[in-house]
């Protein structure tokens, strides 16, 4: 068990609906990071938190934005879906902002698009 | 730019076989920080192994191990006497150290990963 819990595990919606993701890291992390996967992209980086503020941002669609809150959770909200936004999507948290922390890596929501 | 490469996209072995995941990467910067992680089929990322570039030394880790080598930009996982429970999905991962205070510094860099079939 990593520690890092994501909520839900399953999701199943349909096309152009607004879905919302929900991730808490392990204790004591101040950085969280958000994935994609999928068959043909593979895992890609969507966009990094620290302390509640946004670090870095990679291939994350306009559609979809995230935030940090306070006591440290995270939200990954996806709107206007398409079916191509089909895909596993983890939630991972390191101790530290910087490229040395191994990342932690939750269980993952799995989106499905009808 | 910033690239991994897992040329094998899968391998099949039966048990007590030693299996070599080779990863190659690339990178401008002097500064950086190579990962492994396995998924098995219940869909999890599990971390195994970090590297930063001014450590060439391998790693042994029981049945694992790991090579690093600077002039080929290879990172490469030996799994020995592979058993059933070594199946899964293997992805190398780049990060990059950056300018101090700089911006994309943690984000992983996967490769497509390798899809190890350890067979009884």
């Amino acid at each position: 068990d990593s520690g890092v819990t994501q909520t839900p595990k399953h999701l199943i919606t349909a096309t152009g609906q607004r879905v919302t993701l929900r991730c808490s890291p392990r204790s004591g992390d101040l950085s969280v990071y958000w994935y994609q996967q999928s068959l043909d992209q593979g895992l890609q980086f969507l966009i990094h938190y620290y302390n509640g503020e946004e670090r870095a941002k990679g291939n994350i669609l306009e559609r979809f934005s995230a935030q940090q809150f306070p006591d440290l959770h995270s939200e990954l909200n996806l709107s206007s879906l398409e079916l191509g936004d089909s895909a596993l999507y983890f939630c991972a948290s390191s101790d530290s902002p910087g490229a040395n922390s191994p990342l932690h890596f939750g269980n993952g929501t799995r989106l499905t698009v009808t | 730019a910033q690239k991994v490469t897992q040329a094998q996209t899968e391998i099949s072995v039966v048990e007590k076989e030693d299996v070599t995941l080779d990863c190659v990467y690339e990178t401008r910067d002097t500064t950086y920080y190579l990962f492994w992680y396995k998924q098995p089929p219940s869909g999890e990322l599990v971390f195994l192994i970090r590297r930063n570039s001014f450590d060439e030394q391998n790693e042994i880790s029981g049945r694992y191990s790991w090579n690093f080598q600077k002039s080929t930009s290879s990172f490469n996982f030996t799994i020995t006497a592979s058993q059933v429970v070594d199946s899964a999905v293997y992805f190398c991962a780049l990060s990059e150290g950056g300018l101090p205070g700089g911006g994309s510094q943690g984000n992983l860099i996967f490769g497509k990963g390798t899809k190890l079939s350890v067979k009884p």
